[in-house]
């Protein structure tokens, strides 16, 4: 039962164009979201995250866009650049209380940006 | 600066061999996890302690274990490992385990089982 979904594994694109990562959820009990990018060998670092009381955060060239009815975020990159070539995770929170800790992941997707 | 490392980075076992991989961070925080990342796959929570409270995911085997001797390290035991085992094991910190608080990752232990 997979509760957040990436669906594509990869995605390439052009240095200095839009990169868009999306990623999809089932439990409409998540509120809140955060990526993580993840270069070979290394573990996965924070990049952002969003609350599903916005609709869109903002940081530099990374920008979360969340639709709470479609039960959909995603992630834009501009302008991309080489170095933004990893893989890419969404996950998943709900609201404090019990076992509702745990933050879910999706299967990730490769970016690659070529120069 | 602050960060999550595990050792070691690559373990070589052999099946059914007890194995230890270990983390230490020095971010002070108080909830450390352990997940298992399949090659393809997403990240998968095996167990996590809050301070000293351990607390197991349902469908974690009872082969593999866990131990917090203080807020510092934390290990990760399996007792006999199968083929099925062979992953990459990633360790991580958060301060608290609600909202927005990000996981800090450690660069894993790649584990083989021969």
């Amino acid at each position: 039962d997979q509760q957040v979904k990436q669906n594509s594994p990869s995605l390439s694109v052009q240095e200095g164009r839009i990169s868009i990562l999306n990623c999809d959820y089932t439990n409409s009990m998540f509120d809140y979201f955060l990526w993580y990018k993840k270069y070979p060998a290394e573990g996965p670092t924070f990049l952002i995250s969003i609350s599903s009381i916005k609709d869109k955060n903002e940081d530099g060239r990374f920008t979360v866009f969340l639709n709470k009815s479609a039960k959909h975020l995603s992630l834009h990159i501009v302008p991309s650049q080489p170095g933004d070539s990893a893989v890419y995770f969404c996950a998943a929170r709900r609201d404090s209380g019990g076992s509702n800790y745990k933050l879910t992941f999706g299967k990730g997707t490769l970016l690659t940006v070529n120069p | 600066d602050a960060m999550v490392i595990q050792n070691p980075r690559y373990q070589v076992t052999q099946f059914g061999k007890p194995v230890t991989l270990s983390c230490s961070q020095t971010l002070n925080h108080n909830v450390m996890y352990w997940y298992q990342q399949k090659s393809s796959q997403a990240p998968k929570l095996l167990f996590h302690y809050y301070d000293k409270d351990f607390n197991n995911e349902a469908d974690t085997p009872d082969n593999f274990q866990s131990r917090r001797p203080n807020t510092s390290f934390c290990f990760l035991d399996i007792r006999s490992p199968g083929l099925g085992d062979a992953a990459m094991y990633l360790c991580a910190t958060s301060e608290g385990t609600v909202g927005l608080s990000p996981l800090h990752f450690g660069n894993g232990t790649r584990l083989t089982v021969t």
